[in-house]
């Protein structure tokens, strides 16, 4: 069965950084690429990134371009999000999203909840 | 970018009744590459659709997708006590940002 579970969600001032993980199990990790989806509260999905299975391609929206970092770690199963000069506006859960091709986002985890406030 | 937008905002059937959402893109989805999600409270989302007419593994024949470059629509043909949920259709061809519609909400009337 594949499970996504995030974790590192947490209270967070304006300004500061956070790093999520995604642990990934039950499907070979390092044939998908993966995504970040994030839900503001009372609002809609917002896709964020994209990296690739060998992390040789990755994207993002304009709303995290330069401030967030998606990266890989295939030998640990695992995705990360590296979260820097939050905003109130990052409060969010934010979701990793198995990326199945035509298949789309097939599979997400269960959310994590990061609030952006002083 | 591709801009999806969703209508109705709000649905509001009873149990047994036909539901029909629709979802227009800005332009045309590359080679149909259109999804639709059912999210429930304090879930995450689930894929029905992908394709814009493909049903994922284990989603009931009563939902249906059909639709191709700048319109699509999600049916759902009796409407089960279940299915009551907010809908959000995708883009996710070509290349990025792959946008989400604002979402549909299926509310018992």
């Amino acid at each position: 069965e594949v499970q996504l579970v995030e974790s590192g969600g947490h209270l967070v001032q304006p300004g500061g950084s956070l790093r999520l993980s995604c642990a990934a199990s039950g499907f070979i990790f390092s044939d998908f690429s993966m995504n970040w989806v994030r839900q503001a509260p009372g609002k809609g999905l917002e896709w964020l990134s994209y990296i690739s299975s060998r992390s040789s391609d990755i994207f993002y929206a304009d709303s995290v371009k330069g401030r967030f970092t998606i990266s890989r770690d295939n030998a640990k199963n695992s995705l990360f999000l590296q979260m820097n000069s939050l905003r109130v506006e990052d409060t969010a859960v934010y979701y990793c999203a198995r990326d199945n091709g035509y298949l789309s986002f097939d599979s997400w985890g269960q959310g994590s909840l990061v609030t952006v406030s002083s | 970018e591709i801009v999806l937008t969703q209508s109705p905002g709000t649905l509001s059937l009873s149990p047994g009744e036909r539901a029909t959402l629709s979802c227009r893109a800005s332009q045309s989805v590359s080679s149909n590459y259109l999804a639709w999600f059912q999210q429930k409270p304090g879930q995450a989302p689930r894929l029905l659709i992908y394709g814009a007419s493909i049903r994922a593994t284990g989603i009931p024949d009563r939902f249906s997708g059909s639709g191709s470059g700048t319109d699509f629509t999600l049916t759902i043909s009796r409407l089960e006590p279940e299915d009551f949920a907010v809908y959000y259709c995708q883009n996710y061809g070509g290349s990025p940002p792959w946008t989400f519609g604002q979402g549909t909400k299926v509310e018992i009337k």
